[in-house]
């Protein structure tokens, strides 16, 4: 069965810092693979998506992830924060037709400090 | 193009009864899809539909039902309520197989 882990709960990082979130993923085949962010009260927006070809791949807000099979993470990285960061992250594999259903990780809540 | 939209936003039910959420896709979006986020269990996958027809459920009771509409518009069903039923129920469409899913703002639903 699909299984995502992202081993951080939670992470604080500074305004201005670097970050990387880590996704771990089980699945059998070819994965689809995706990070999407939550705001308080708000539903799930994407914002970077891993279906083939080039194994870094770049998405909205200045995110980027790169996919290792080797590793079987797909982490998610900006190499500079900004205080609207500050949100929940959910790393997904897409099971079934490729992405009609998600699997999702437990969510990595990030806290910026100003 | 209009996003996903969900209604209600916010409902209060109370044990025993019943609920329907509706989900109205992107316009030329075929297949919805439904979750369920808790604070416990997450993120889970409920069903989705394709062409009115559902292709995909997830491990959940059968008290969790839905359908979908010649219009891609889809609504989802909930009988006999229970507490553990309060979540935020989060419905996404996506244009075809093998292509991203875009999630509306949900429903908050509160089971007293």
């Amino acid at each position: 069965a699909q299984s995502v882990t992202q081993p951080d709960i939670h992470i604080t990082v500074s305004e201005g810092a670097s970050l990387e979130l880590r996704c771990n993923y089980s699945y059998g085949a070819t994965p689809y693979l995706f990070w999407y962010v939550q705001s308080p009260g708000q539903g799930l927006q994407l914002l970077l998506k891993y279906f083939s070809g080039d194994t870094l791949v770049q998405g909205i807000k200045g995110f980027e992830a790169e996919f290792k099979r080797s590793q079987s993470s797909f982490n998610l990285r900006k190499p500079s924060v900004h205080w609207s960061d500050a949100a929940e992250y959910f790393c997904a594999v897409g099971a079934h037709q490729g992405a009609q259903k998600l699997v999702f990780g437990q969510g990595t809540r990030l806290t910026i400090n100003p | 193009k209009a996003g996903v939209t969900q209604t209600p936003r916010y409902l209060i039910k109370t044990r025993g009864q019943q609920v329907t959420l509706s989900c109205s896709p992107i316009s030329g979006h075929r297949s919805v899809s439904w979750y369920q986020q808790t604070p416990g269990q997450g993120l889970q996958f409920l069903f989705e539909y394709f062409s009115e027809t559902q292709r995909n459920k997830g491990n959940f009771p059968g008290r969790f039902s839905g359908r979908q509409f010649s219009n891609s518009r889809s609504e989802m069903n909930v009988s006999t309520l229970e507490l553990g039923d309060s979540a935020l129920y989060l419905c996404a469409s996506s244009l075809a197989d093998y292509n991203e899913q875009f999630f509306g703002p949900g429903t908050r639903l509160t089971v007293l």
